[in-house]
């Protein structure tokens, strides 16, 4: 079993269109991150999350502790964000990081 | 750029081999974090130093050893290669060890193919 799943697992839209990857974990966690990996492989952290939300630019990310659960939005999507991005978490015993498998994301012009 | 520098880029070594990987985090960060991607595994955490001592450990085979350095630069070692461990293997920093409670720092990776 997973302890980090996402959905989808893959995702076309068209440029403009609100976007939203679910992550859902089945661990007690002191944090979550949302990365970004472009085709060339390179990662960047997006945000780190303990509770709440989170806005950096067209960029949202909420987390709900007690369903275990947190949501990566997009707004107004652009091609550059054409991407695969990764949902990981943090054990609250700081020990263990688990990552999902990744929503691939293509947004067409 | 994340600050974080990673070399070799890319590696291309026999099964059986040993390699070096290394790693410096941005400056002033004390945390090391390895990470290895491969295809059908996805991102797996390896193995985190922080200030010179291990913190944490993760899927890091024995085959495997990293440390950190007094300057805080990094080394992950891995030995008796396999083609299985052909991947990218990422290094990220950060500016404490604590509960994961902070932002990392990826590295541009490191390639490795074993053939």
């Amino acid at each position: 079993k997973n302890e980090v799943e996402q959905s989808p697992q893959n995702l076309t839209a068209q440029e403009g269109e609100f976007i939203t990857i679910n992550c859902s974990y089945s661990v007690g966690i002191s944090a979550l991150h949302w990365l970004q990996q472009h085709p060339g492989g390179g990662i960047v952290s997006l945000f780190m999350l303990s509770s709440g939300k989170k806005k950096h630019g067209r960029l949202i990310a909420t987390i709900n502790i007690q369903e275990k659960h947190s949501s990566l939005h997009i707004t107004a999507s652009h091609p550059r964000d054409s991407a695969v991005y990764i949902c990981a978490v943090i054990t609250n015993t700081g020990n263990q990081f688990y990552f999902g498998t990744g929503t691939s994301l293509t947004v067409i012009p | 750029d994340s600050g974080v520098t990673q070399t070799p880029k890319h590696l291309i070594t026999a099964t059986g081999q040993r390699v070096t990987l290394r790693c410096s985090p941005r400056s002033g960060d004390l945390s090391v974090y390895w990470y290895q991607q491969s295809l059908d595994q996805g991102l797996q955490f390896l193995i985190q130093y922080y200030n010179g001592e291990e913190r944490a450990k993760g899927n890091i085979l024995e085959r495997f050893s990293a440390q950190q350095f007094p300057d805080l630069h990094s080394e992950l070692n891995l030995s008796s290669l396999e083609l299985g461990d052909s991947a990218l293997y990422f290094c990220a920093s950060s500016t404490i060890g604590g509960r994961g409670i902070n932002e990392q720092y990826f590295g541009p990776g490191t390639r490795l193919t074993v053939t």
